[in-house]
C-alpha cells in the first residue's frame, strides 16, 4: 500500500514562495498521478493541480497557473509543490493525493491515499 | 469549471437515522463523482468512487447513486464515527472541483 508523508508546517512572509514535498512509499511512484488540494481555514477544498511522472505532465487549476509549480522527482519518489508570490489567503493545509489507478495513459482523478498536510501560514 | 453544488451545507441527526446528502453538477459528467470523508485533523478519506462503488475497507453502511448531474450520497444508519464533513468531487473534466461540504452532527 502507497503511503505519502509530507513535510513540515511552513511559515511565510506575504511575497516569498514555499516548496512542500510529499514522499511516496510502498509502491511504483511512476504507476500514478499526484494532486495538490488545499483547505484553507473554516473553507472546502480546492483541487491546484497534479502531475503524471511517468508522461511529466502537469496540469493547473486556473486559478494557480501563474503561481504553481509542480513537479515530481522519480529518483526519490517524492512530488513537490512550490507556490510563489505568497498571500495570506494562501494560509491552508496542503495535501498531495494519489490516484487510485492508472490505466495506460489515463488516471482518472480517484484520490485513495492522501498525505497528512502540511499547514502553511503567509504572515507578516 | 463545473460547479458542484452540495446541499444540505450541515445537517443534525439521531444516531441510527438515515442520513442523505445531494450533489448537482453543473453539466452532465456521467458517473465521474467521488464522496470523501474529512474529519479535523485528519486526511480525507475516499468513501465513494464512480458515484457508486464503495471503496476498499468502508462500511457498507454508506452508498452513493446517480449519474449525469444528480447524485446522492446515503448513510443508511447514522453512526457516532460518522461525524464528520462530507466532499463530493467530480473528475470527469478538468480542473477537477468539489463541492461545498457537508458538516454532519449527532443530535
Amino acid at each position: 500500500q502507497v503511503q505519502l508523508v509530507q513535510s513540515g508546517a511552513e511559515v511565510k512572509k506575504p511575497g516569498s514562495s514555499v516548496k512542500v514535498s510529499c514522499k511516496a512509499s510502498g509502491g511504483t511512484f511512476s504507476s500514478y498521478s499526484f494532486s495538490w488540494v488545499r483547505q484553507a481555514p473554516g473553507q472546502g477544498l480546492e483541487w491546484m493541480g497534479r502531475i503524471i511522472p511517468m508522461f511529466k505532465i502537469a496540469n493547473y487549476a486556473q486559478k494557480f497557473q501563474v503561481r504553481a509549480t509542480i513537479i515530481a522527482d522519480e529518483s526519490t519518489s517524492t512530488a513537490y509543490l512550490e507556490l510563489s508570490s505568497l498571500r495570506s489567503e494562501d494560509t491552508a493545509v496542503y495535501y498531495c493525493a494519489k490516484v487510485k489507478y492508472c490505466s495506460g495513459a489515463s488516471c482518472p482523478d480517484i484520490f485513495d491515499v492522501w498525505g497528512q498536510g502540511t499547514m502553511v501560514t503567509v504572515s507578516s | 469549471d463545473i460547479q458542484m453544488t452540495q446541499s444540505p451545507s450541515s445537517l443534525s441527526a439521531f444516531v441510527g437515522d438515515r442520513v442523505t446528502i445531494t450533489c448537482q453538477a453543473s453539466q452532465d459528467i456521467r458517473n465521474d463523482l467521488n464522496w470523501y470523508q474529512l474529519k479535523p485533523g485528519k486526511a480525507p478519506k475516499l468513501l465513494m468512487h464512480g458515484a457508486s462503488n464503495l471503496e476498499i475497507g468502508v462500511p457498507s453502511r454508506f452508498s452513493g447513486s446517480g449519474s449525469g448531474t444528480d447524485f446522492t450520497f446515503t448513510i443508511s444508519s447514522l453512526q457516532p464515527e460518522d461525524i464528520a464533513t462530507y466532499y463530493c468531487q467530480q473528475y470527469d473534466t478538468l480542473p477537477i472541483t468539489f463541492g461545498q461540504g457537508t458538516r454532519l452532527e449527532i443530535k
